[in-house]
């Protein structure tokens, strides 16, 4: 069974700000099977990135993905008030697994 | 619109059943694999369970194996949670996914709670 940690657990950033947010998985993980959530208080998780490095339809292009192997990343370009939330990477084969998220606070 | 909307969780005491129902509408149903996925402060996102487009193929987490059951309806659009012997640690909010290759759809999630 995969296992994805996700780092650091909390970001404290300001708007405009770049940031990286990295998932490593306990072993090597298809490129096409590694997605990135975005989730807001109350809300219900929002589909970022799938397969490593897609778009998901409607997201902003300040939202990147890269990794192969075991180490993945989430990049955010520059900071909008809104991205303050809590991000997951997702490892999806027959079964999913989610890394236990990072939190990017003010 | 492409909507999902989940029903049926509440108060349930441990060793109880529940049946959880996620309506679907917006999209061909019968196109899309379906997940069940549930989240705690504590844990986070854990995924529970998923279901292929016709209902033939199922897989669950190890922790709900034996006590819980996926099933889907074509015909009216509807997926299924059966949860049988329910134990505290199933309390959570229930969220019900439908998927494609490149995009989801997730409902508003329905919440569990498992208390005597």
């Amino acid at each position: 069974e995969i296992v994805l940690t996700q780092s650091p657990g909390t970001l404290s950033l300001s708007p405009g700000e770049r940031v990286t947010l990295s998932c490593r998985a306990s072993q090597n993980v298809n490129t096409n099977s590694l997605a990135w959530y975005q989730q807001r208080p109350g809300r219900a998780p929002r589909l970022l990135i799938y397969d490593t490095s897609n778009r998901a339809a409607g997201i902003p292009d300040r939202f990147g993905g890269s990794g192969s192997g075991t180490d993945f990343s989430l990049i955010i370009g520059r900071l909008e008030p809104e991205d303050f939330a809590v991000y997951y990477c997702l490892h999806y084969a027959d079964s999913w697994t989610f890394g236990q998220g990072t939190k990017v606070e003010f | 619109e492409v909507q999902v909307v989940e029903s049926g969780g509440g108060l349930v005491q441990p060793g109880g059943s529940l049946r959880l129902s996620c309506a679907a509408s917006g999209f061909i149903f019968s196109n899309r694999w379906m997940h069940w996925v549930r989240q705690t402060p504590e844990k986070g996102l854990v995924w529970v369970s998923r279901i292929n487009s016709d209902g033939t193929s199922t897989a669950y987490a190890d922790f709900v194996k034996g006590r819980f059951t996926i099933s889907r309806d074509n015909a009216n659009d509807r997926l299924y949670l059966q949860m049988n012997s329910l134990r505290a640690d199933d309390t959570a909010i229930y969220y019900c996914v439908a998927t494609t290759p490149s995009t989801d759809s997730w409902g508003q999630g329905t919440l569990v709670t498992v208390s005597s």
